[in-house]
């Protein structure tokens, strides 16, 4: 089945550590996102890469860090740096056709927690 | 980029039909309207979306103002699984493909 797989589900993690996210689609679509989730709020966007070895912060990415070496990954590191790392972590990936009309497929989801 | 208003949250009965409304009265004229959901603890899913015309799909539909400054998912026949957050969302053809997430509207259904 195509589709885009986050792993682990629920990842827990002391505060001051580096903790990456790991998210792979087999859509073969060019672009891919991360959002971050807050309860009761909307997605906002961390990071997002339309090409390999190529990507672009979000409103949010002070603290995070991504690479896009393979058109299928794009892994999140939440570093020490991040304030208030604690959320529901989502990626999703897309074509790209600048057309304003590519749907955006997301992942489950991970959902982090630093004690 | 142009922004949407969306009531907060919104209450229907199961298997009557649920008008979700929204604003966007600074909608540029290259601005699609997208509609997406998010079921608990999920990642959203693409509902629907349209430029001028009225648009179905097997979820829902999309009614879109003539002067397109708002619209209207309806969800024909309301059921529990459609309890969700709803967002909707302007997309503009050549941007570059960022999606803006507001607080959306969070539907409840009533048995």
């Amino acid at each position: 089945d195509g589709g885009i797989t986050q792993s682990p589900k629920y990842l827990f993690r002391k505060e001051g550590q580096n903790v990456t996210l790991s998210c792979e689609q087999n859509l073969n679509h060019d672009a891919m996102y991360w959002y971050r989730q807050d309860p009761g709020q909307g997605l906002r966007l961390i990071y997002y890469s339309q090409i390999v070895n190529d990507f672009q912060k979000g409103d949010i990415a002070e603290g995070y860090s991504v690479s896009r070496e393979k058109k299928e990954s794009f892994p999140l590191t939440v570093t020490s740096a991040q304030k208030n790392p604690t959320a529901f972590y989502l990626c999703a990936s897309s074509i790209f056709s600048g057309q304003g009309t590519d749907t955006q497929y997301f992942g489950p989801g991970t959902r982090l927690t630093v004690l | 980029d142009a922004k949407t208003t969306q009531p907060n949250s919104m209450e229907s009965n199961e298997e009557e039909p649920v008008h979700l409304p929204c604003n966007h009265s600074t909608i540029s004229g290259t601005d699609y309207i997208h509609w997406y959901r998010q079921l608990p603890s999920q990642g959203p899913e693409y509902v629907i979306h349209g430029l001028t015309s009225n648009v179905n799909n097997r979820m829902a539909s999309l009614a879109i103002a003539e002067d397109r400054k708002s619209s209207t998912l309806i969800l024909h026949r309301a059921t529990l699984r459609d309890a969700a957050v709803y967002y909707c969302i302007l997309r503009d053809r050549g941007r570059d493909d960022k999606i803006i997430f507001g607080k959306g509207t969070r539907l409840h259904i009533l048995p």
